[in-house]
Formats: C-alpha cells, structure tokens, sequence
C-alpha cells in the first residue's frame, strides 16, 4: 500500500528552467509535508516542508505548494543550477503523540543539463 | 548529516552472522528512528526509539531484528543471522521532542554475501 506516490523515476530540465517534480498521497490524516534531496552514497538531506495549513511555502529556489483536495504537492526549482542533480524524495507524516515517523515517496531522479 | 553519526559506513556480513549498526543522534535529539532503504525503492520506516524505550516499532520484521537505543551510548540496531534479502541501506533519523524535521545519518550500507 503506497500511501506517498511519486510517478516520475526521472526527470531532465535544462539548467536555468524550472524544475518541477510532483507527489501524490491517500492518507488524509498526513499533516505534515517534506522534501529531501539524496546524493549517492549520502543520508537525505532536508530541503523544505509545508504544514497542511498552508498551501504554500517558500525558501529561495525552492517553493513546495500543497492541493489538500487533490491530494498532491509539488516542488518548484527556479532557477535550476548544476548541483540540484540527485533524488529527490517526497515524505509526509502524521503526527501521533510525537511520534513524527515518515512516509517516503519511491523517489525522482533530477538530471539538471548545462 | 553530519550531525546525525552511523557507523560503520559499510559492513559486510556472511550469511548467519550478526549484524550491529550504530547510530548517534544529533545533539540535544532524543528521539531515533531508523529506516531501511532497498535498491531502487524509497526509505521504509523501521523503528521509532527514544532513550530506553521503544516507542513504535511497526515496521520491524518479527524476526532477526531489534533495536534498543539506552541511556547512554548509541542507538544500535542488531540484525541476528542475516540474509542476502537483508541487503540494503540503513539510516537513522533524529529529531529534537516534539521538533520536524527529522535529519538523517549517512547511512550504513550492509552487504550479505
């Protein structure tokens, strides 16, 4: 039961466009929504998060917009530079008297072109 | 990740033998979660620990696997007669109580040849 789908293993974007890479979810009790990006050989690194209270939330490059009624989120990279090339992984999590355990999307592989 | 430490790096394991990752959370984190990722898949949740108790372990095989993290020292996860099916990328996770988001280690890669 994949409760977070991501339906793109990869993606190509030309350095300087905007990268967009999208996620879909089932469970309605997940209130809380991450992104993270992994490099071979590395532990995920936190990018960005949003709270099903927004709709929005941004942070530089990076802008996550949540859809509670489509049950989708998605990340925005503008400009997209060289570095950003990697997995990124979608998560979400409900919270439950702390425990704040997450659920991880199969991932998108990002290929930024120079 | 460099708060979060796991070691070994990698480690190999023949079939039968024991396997025993560590892992230290960030400073001032007392909660521990660790995570299982499989090749070409997304990380599976494992085990949810904070100091001397297991608070959700959902995710755990029933057998062969358990994980403790006590008062002082590293979380340890401890894979008991391993098999190849046990070969994959393990990482932990802390967080702060009651904090988001979690930060993971750089994972220990286990090989079972």
């Amino acid at each position: 039961d994949q409760q977070v789908k991501q339906n793109s293993p990869s993606l190509s974007v030309q350095e300087g466009r905007i990268s967009i890479l999208n996620c879909d979810y089932t469970n309605s009790m997940f209130d809380y929504f991450l992104w993270y990006k992994k490099y071979p050989a590395e532990g995920p690194t936190f990018l960005i998060s949003i709270s099903s209270i927004k709709d929005k939330n941004e942070d530089g490059r990076f802008t996550v917009f949540l859809n509670k009624s489509a049950k989708h989120l998605s990340l925005h990279i503008v400009p997209s530079q060289p570095g950003d090339s990697a997995v990124y992984f979608c998560a979400a999590s409900a919270r439950d008297f702390g425990n704040e355990k997450l659920t991880f999307g199969t991932g998108t592989r990002l290929t930024i072109i120079p | 990740n460099a708060g979060v430490m796991q070691n070994p790096r990698h480690l190999v394991r023949r079939r039968g033998q024991e396997a025993r990752l560590r892992c230290s959370p960030m400073k001032g984190h007392s909660h521990v979660y660790w995570y299982r990722q499989l090749p070409e898949e997304g990380l599976k949740f494992m085990v949810y620990l904070q100091k001397e108790n297991i608070i959700d372990e959902s995710g755990m095989p029933k057998e062969r696997f358990s994980a403790e993290f006590p008062k002082e020292g590293p979380s340890i996860l401890r894979i008991q007669q391993v098999v190849r099916g046990d070969s994959a990328a393990y990482f932990c996770a802390s967080s702060p109580d009651q904090g988001r988001p979690l930060h993971f280690g750089n994972g220990t890669r286990l090989t079972v040849t």
